[in-house]
């Protein structure tokens, strides 16, 4: 099964700071039809979570264009820019290129 | 808009199964893949597998084969999951996914396994 590596696991951030989290990939998510299955969710505590970032870089509607995702290949980072009180909670990236399909483990981030 | 309804709180008894249900309504619920995910107490999440409700097509993380059964009724719209054998270790948050990209989250049935 592909692992993908979160960090940090903890990440304890201010108001207006931009904060990365990083997700790196025991193989390539490089599909053969060309797409990377990469994407970014977040959970607000008590809630389910909600798509943030879809292959790789696309902005899920609705969401604030402060998240951005970029990366390629096993290596891919989720960037903050400016962070908000609402923004608490885990991140987390999902595959969705090999099956069984694998989350990180997660990346909580607090705010000060 | 996007709305997954899933069924409420379980309380079932080890060795028995269980039926969970996902409503889905705001979208072609035969045109898009629905997943079922499992998120254990504090732990992270756990892709389960996804349903294709237009043919009635499945595929299974080797993890819940045998443990999961995918299902789905297009005349309701509605997304079944059963889990067979119930132990401790099944005790969890399960929700329904809407999506390849894993688009719109359920609000997730909590199982408790218990005597």
């Amino acid at each position: 099964d592909v692992v993908l590596t979160q960090t940090p696991p903890t990440l304890s951030a201010t108001i207006g700071q931009s904060v990365s989290i990083s997700c790196r990939s025991s193989q390539s998510l490089l599909h053969s039809n060309g797409n990377t299955y990469l994407h970014w969710l977040l959970q607000r505590p008590g809630q389910s979570p909600q798509l943030l970032i879809y292959l790789v870089s696309r902005l899920e509607s609705g969401v604030p264009n402060r998240f951005s995702g970029s990366g390629s290949g096993t290596d891919f980072t989720l960037k903050i820019s400016g962070v908000e009180a609402e923004d608490l909670g885990v991140y987390y990236c999902v595959q969705g290129t090999h099956a069984p399909f694998t989350f990180g483990s997660g990346t909580k981030l607090e705010i000060k | 808009q996007v709305q997954l309804q899933q069924s409420g709180t379980e309380l079932v008894k080890p060795a028995s199964s269980v039926k969970i249900s996902c409503k889905a309504s705001g979208y072609t619920f035969t045109s898009n893949y629905m997943h079922w995910i499992r998120q254990q107490p504090g732990n992270g999440l756990e892709w389960i597998g996804w349903i294709y409700p237009g043919n009635g097509n499945t595929k299974y993380n080797q993890k819940f084969d045998g443990k999961a059964t995918l299902t789905a009724d297009k005349s309701s719209s509605t997304a079944y999951m059963q889990l067979s054998s119930l132990t401790s270790e099944d005790s969890a948050v399960y929700f329904c996914v809407s999506g390849w990209y894993f688009d719109f989250w359920g609000p997730g049935t909590m199982v408790t396994v218990s005597s």
